[in-house]
Parts: structure tokens; C-alpha cells; sequence
């Protein structure tokens, strides 16, 4: 079965320093991985995946990925935050046999940036 | 840019009464989706549908739960008698396919609290 767990429900950084959110995975078959944004009141907003190929994956807003097959992980940098980037993050799961859509998330991380 | 639009944005309901809740999906996609997520959990799956018939879904995805297509662009989620565990946040999402690379673009979501 596949699992996401992210480590830290809670960050805070601080304005221009790194962001840092770690997604770890669980899948028995080759995985695809999305890192998803919300901000208040309003849906999931995808922000970078990770299917095949490069496995430093860039995003919308100065976001990245990097897959880590050897280590189960798929965190989240930014070299510099920005206040427009507190949110929540979820990293999800999906099936990498082509065979199903559904999406299994992590907890979901919040982001605070302190001015 | 096409998006995925839901409503009501919030709904309060007394315990056992049916609702309904609606999502229009983005108008060339094929595959649907609802999540939801209870205050403080994580994102649960819990049915994907395409071509008029549910493509899989969830153990959280019992008889009381049924989804439809009545016309060209709505999606509903009925839940025919709603529990107090039922109050969360019902999100709707759609893809142009079923694989598990594709990107599934998420509604703002809809607030059901079950009194």
C-alpha cells in the first residue's frame, strides 16, 4: 500500500531565508509524487510533479523537488521565501502503473514566514 | 484558466438529512474525483468516476455516498443521511485522464458541517 508522511505539520522561516518541507513515500511500485499548495479559502493548487525523467523537478513560484529513490523522498525547497508563500503544502502519491488517479496525501505542512 | 468551481461554498445540515453537493468540473476533462478532509486530518480519496460509472473507490465510500453526472458539466456527491463524522471539507477535482501522471486540479471546496 502507499503512504506519505510529512515531517512537521508546522514550519516557520523566516522572510528570505530557505523553505525546507520533507515528504517521505511509501509505494511497491515506481511512484508519481505532486507537491499541492492551498491557500486560505481556497483549493489545491498544484505546484510542481514528479512522473519520469529529471529527478529535480521545478515548479510554479521558485519552488523544486528533488525525487531520492535511494532515500523514499521527495522534499520541497525554495531558496528564498516570501510572505505570499505561507500556506499549507500537501505532498500526495499516485499510482505509477497507470492503472488509477487517486491521490493519497500526507498530513500537509504549514508554512508560516515571519517578516 | 479554466477552473474547477463548487457549491455551496458552506453548508450546515442537522443530522440524517440528505445533501448534495456540486462541482463543475474543467469542460474537457473526463475523470472526476472527490476528496475530503476532516478538521486536522489529512486529504482522503474517496471516489473517482468516468464514462457514467465509478472508476474506483474508497472504503470511506459506503452505500450512504453516491455520485452522478446529471447533465453535460455537473458532478454532485449525495450523502443520503448524513452523520456527525460526516462534517468535513469535500473537495472536487477532475483530470483529462485516469493515469496516475495526470494532474488533478482541485474546486475551493465545500464546508459541510453535520449538526
Amino acid at each position: 500500500a502507499q503512504s506519505v508522511t510529512q515531517l512537521g505539520s508546522h514550519v516557520s522561516v523566516s522572510e528570505g531565508a530557505l523553505v525546507l518541507l520533507r515528504c517521505n513515500y511509501s509505494s511497491s511500485v515506481p511512484p508519481y509524487l505532486f507537491w499541492y499548495v492551498q491557500y486560505p479559502n481556497q483549493g489545491l493548487q498544484l505546484l510542481l510533479k514528479y512522473t519520469t525523467g529529471a529527478t529535480l523537478v521545478k515548479g510554479i513560484n521558485g519552488f523544486e523537488a528533488e525525487f531520492k529513490k535511494s532515500e523514499t523522498s521527495f522534499h520541497l525547497t525554495k531558496p528564498s521565501a516570501h510572505m505570499s508563500d505561507a500556506a499549507e503544502y500537501f505532498c500526495a502519491v499516485s499510482h505509477g502503473n497507470n492503472q488509477g488517479g487517486k491521490l493519497i496525501f500526507g498530513q500537509g505542512t504549514e508554512l508560516s514566514v515571519k517578516p | 484558466e479554466p477552473e474547477v468551481t463548487q457549491t455551496p461554498s458552506h453548508q450546515v445540515t442537522q443530522m440524517g438529512q440528505e445533501v448534495i453537493l456540486r462541482c463543475v468540473p474543467i469542460s474537457n476533462h473526463l475523470y472526476f474525483y472527490w476528496y475530503r478532509q476532516i478538521l486536522g486530518q489529512k486529504v482522503e480519496f474517496l471516489v473517482s468516476f468516468y464514462n457514467n460509472e465509478i472508476s474506483e473507490k474508497s472504503e470511506i465510500f459506503d452505500d450512504q455516498f453516491s455520485v452522478e453526472r446529471p447533465d453535460g458539466s455537473n458532478f454532485t456527491l449525495k450523502i443520503r443521511s448524513t452523520k456527525l463524522e460526516d462534517s468535513a471539507m469535500y473537495f472536487c477535482a477532475s483530470s483529462v485522464a485516469l493515469a496516475g501522471s495526470e494532474t488533478q486540479y482541485f474546486g475551493p471546496g465545500t464546508r459541510l458541517l453535520v449538526l
